[in-house]
């Protein structure tokens, strides 16, 4: 099985502009999570998506945003970046829990390290 | 909300044993998980409590006690390839997973 897939690996932004990351989950995962990790903060929970449905959101601004398409990918959306928004960037897929959601064991992908300048 | 705290670094000799605690607090408590992440790659799935006791899993084990809000991670027969940062992770209701920030373990010769 391959494992989950973040794209690009590397990008490079100036202030004010915007972007978007994809993540491809493990097939079969439907459950997919963001984290951002820097190293002054670790790794800090944005949004969990199941079933094209936001389950969970942590404490970002509403410039960040995500959504999950019906084949369980995902994309999160930074607007207006600011240079504290550089950072790594992980996506997660769970297999789906009892009551839905994530199992816990989360397969991370190799994330997407933005920077902003 | 989720507080949890665990040492920010810990040095260890290659053979022996250390112990990473890890102490939180949270609102409503649904498991407790141990993720290991070498420098560079992504943290990859220890262990999984959610019942007080201790799981074991070969070198590595992790105990829970939910009445104390605390959990520790023992490896044994430290080798050098466990240097990297161990995360601890709380689960709570909702299947939110929320981190700690990490303890960076160093295994010297």
């Amino acid at each position: 099985k391959a494992g989950v897939t973040q794209t690009p690996r590397y990008l490079i932004k100036t202030r004010g502009q915007q972007v978007t990351l994809s993540c491809s989950p493990i097939s079969g995962h439907r459950s997919v999570s963001w984290y951002q990790q820097t190293p002054g903060q670790g790794l800090q929970f944005l949004f969990e998506y199941f079933s094209e449905t936001q389950r969970n959101k942590g404490n970002f601004p509403g410039r960040f945003s995500g959504r999950q398409f019906s084949n369980s990918r995902s994309e999160m959306n930074v607007s207006t970046l600011e240079l504290g928004d550089s950072a790594l960037y992980l996506c997660a897929s769970s297999e789906p829990g009892l009551a839905g959601g994530n199992t816990g064991e989360l397969f991370f992908g190799e994330g997407s390290r933005l920077t902003v300048l | 909300g989720q507080n949890i705290d665990q040492p920010t670094e810990m040095t260890a000799t290659e053979g022996a044993i250390v112990q990473i605690n890890c102490t939180y607090q949270t609102s409503g408590f649904n498991g407790l998980f141990w993720y290991q992440q070498h420098a560079g790659e992504a943290p990859t799935f220890l262990s999984y409590n959610v019942l007080d006791g201790l799981e074991e899993k070969g070198r590595f084990s992790s105990f829970l006690s939910r009445s104390k809000g605390y959990s520790y991670l023992l490896l044994k027969e430290l080798q050098m390839k466990d240097s990297a940062s161990y995360l601890c992770a709380v689960r709570d209701r909702g299947y939110q997973l929320t981190f700690g920030k990490g303890t960076k373990l160093s295994v010297i010769p």
